[in-house]
């Protein structure tokens, strides 16, 4: 059972060019929302993140907005640089207790950037 | 530089053979590591919660006997597969929990023959 899902495995984007890339969950226990680029072979690199009392946090070129009632996020890029070129991880936690730290991870959004 | 190292990054072995991977929290104490595994072209699957001094938790489906972690300091997790089976053969990534932080490290790819 996906409990959060990354419906495109892929997506393209001209250089300068906004990318959105899309997360949907299904456990609503989440309470922490969390996106990471990895590169192959290496450990996933954290981005940004967003709790479930706010709608949208921005740092940077990277903006995440929470939909709490649809259950769905997004991350925004822009403008898009070859260089964010990656696999994005969405993923999702609770808060506190037991459940800090033990994320649950989407199945990834392979961007690339393209000059 | 980077918060949290792991040994080795790669590492081949055969069947029936066991294998230990390190991970090191770098410059910090880590009283909670997470092991988590990703096979091609999957999400990242967390395996189980490493506790500094004491019994690792596992996740559902994950055997504890077959996966053995250690957490014997504030800076190492040890994760043993034991008996390791092609099936095993994974990319295999900890993270370290530092206050509200998590910081994940480089990955150890296993390839079992």
């Amino acid at each position: 059972d996906q409990q959060v899902k990354q419906n495109s495995p892929s997506l393209s984007v001209q250089e300068g060019r906004i990318s959105i890339l899309n997360c949907d969950y299904t456990n609503s226990m989440f309470d922490y929302f969390l996106w990471y680029k990895k590169y192959p072979a290496e450990g996933p690199t954290f981005l940004i993140s967003i709790s479930s009392i706010k709608d949208k946090n921005e740092d940077g070129r990277f903006t995440v907005f929470l939909n709490k009632s649809a259950k769905h996020l997004s991350l925004h890029i822009v403008p898009s640089q070859p260089g964010d070129s990656a696999v994005y991880f969405c993923a999702a936690s609770g808060v506190g207790g037991t459940s800090y730290g033990k994320l649950t991870f989407g199945q990834g959004t392979i961007l690339t950037v393209h000059p | 530089g980077a918060v949290v190292s792991q040994h080795p990054s790669w590492v081949i072995c055969k069947s029936g053979t066991s294998v230990k991977i390190e991970c090191r929290s770098l410059d910090f104490q880590a009283t909670t590591m997470f092991w988590y595994r990703q096979f091609p072209k999957q999400s990242l699957m967390l395996m189980a919660t490493s506790n500094e001094g004491s019994k690792a938790t596992y996740e559902q489906g994950v055997e504890k006997d077959k996966f053995l972690i250690n957490h014997a300091s504030l800076t190492l997790s040890t994760l043993t597969v034991t008996s390791a089976h092609p099936e095993d053969s994974s990319f295999y990534i900890c993270s370290a929990l530092i206050g509200t932080a998590l910081f994940f490290g480089p990955g150890t790819r296993l390839t079992v023959l």
